[in-house]
């Protein structure tokens, strides 16, 4: 019974299509995230919403708009996709506050050709 | 901008030796967590140090948070193949967690 999972695990798509990636967790925790994992596995926070109200939205283009319809879900959908958009993206969740642990998903590779 | 700087960034020993990795920034930090990531697979939470000078021992891993609560270090006694993968800080300010550069450790048979 995974706890965060994410779908799909994989996506390859060409240059300027529309995707999303969806995520959810069954922890019954408030708070979930979406970090991007560039190729030298920097991990960087894009997105985190608190019982289904954004909170941190760091420097991510207009692209990405993050869109959480309950507080166990947090999807990722992204527009005209560039190639530099290609990571692996994570899903993670929290009890809230970032003192505590950051559960994560097995992340979904996006490759833009 | 806060940034975590973890070195070595690649470390590659053989099985039975003893390494150090470390966690260094010029900021302070509320708690600081380390975490372990293996291919394919998200970060996994290894441990969370809270106070300055902190020691926290998981089996043949010690965990020490900085006196100033700036840096922190990892050391691994005795490094089994099981300990292979991505050693990720991640230092807490402000109800936001910053991820440090990352670590890839391979250890060998």
């Amino acid at each position: 019974d995974t706890a965060v999972s994410q779908t799909p695990k994989y996506l390859v798509t060409q240059m300027g299509n529309d995707k999303s990636i969806k995520c959810e967790q069954n922890l019954g925790h408030d708070t979930m995230y979406w970090y991007k994992q560039d190729s030298k596995k920097f991990l960087k926070i894009m997105f985190s919403y608190n019982n289904k109200e954004l909170i941190i939205n760091e420097t991510v283009p207009n692209r990405f708009s993050p869109k959480s319809p309950d507080k166990a879900h947090l999807n990722l959908h992204i527009n005209s996709l560039e190639l530099g958009d290609s990571a692996v993206y994570f899903c993670a969740s929290s009890q809230p506050g970032y003192t505590g642990e950051l559960f994560f998903g097995e992340g979904s590779r996006l490759t833009v050709l | 901008t806060q940034l975590l700087e973890q070195s070595p960034q690649f470390l590659s020993i053989q099985e039975g030796e003893n390494l150090t990795v470390y966690c260094n920034s010029s900021s302070v930090f509320s708690s600081l967590q380390w975490y372990r990531q293996e291919p394919g697979e998200g970060p996994v939470l290894l441990v969370t140090v809270v106070t300055g000078g902190e020691v926290k021992k998981l089996k043949r891993l010690t965990f020490q948070f900085g006196d100033a609560r700036k840096d922190s270090s990892l050391h691994i006694t005795a490094a089994q193949p099981g300990d292979t993968g991505l050693y990720l800080c991640a230092g807490e300010s402000r109800e936001k967690l910053t991820f440090g550069t990352g670590t890839r450790l391979t250890i060998i048979p």
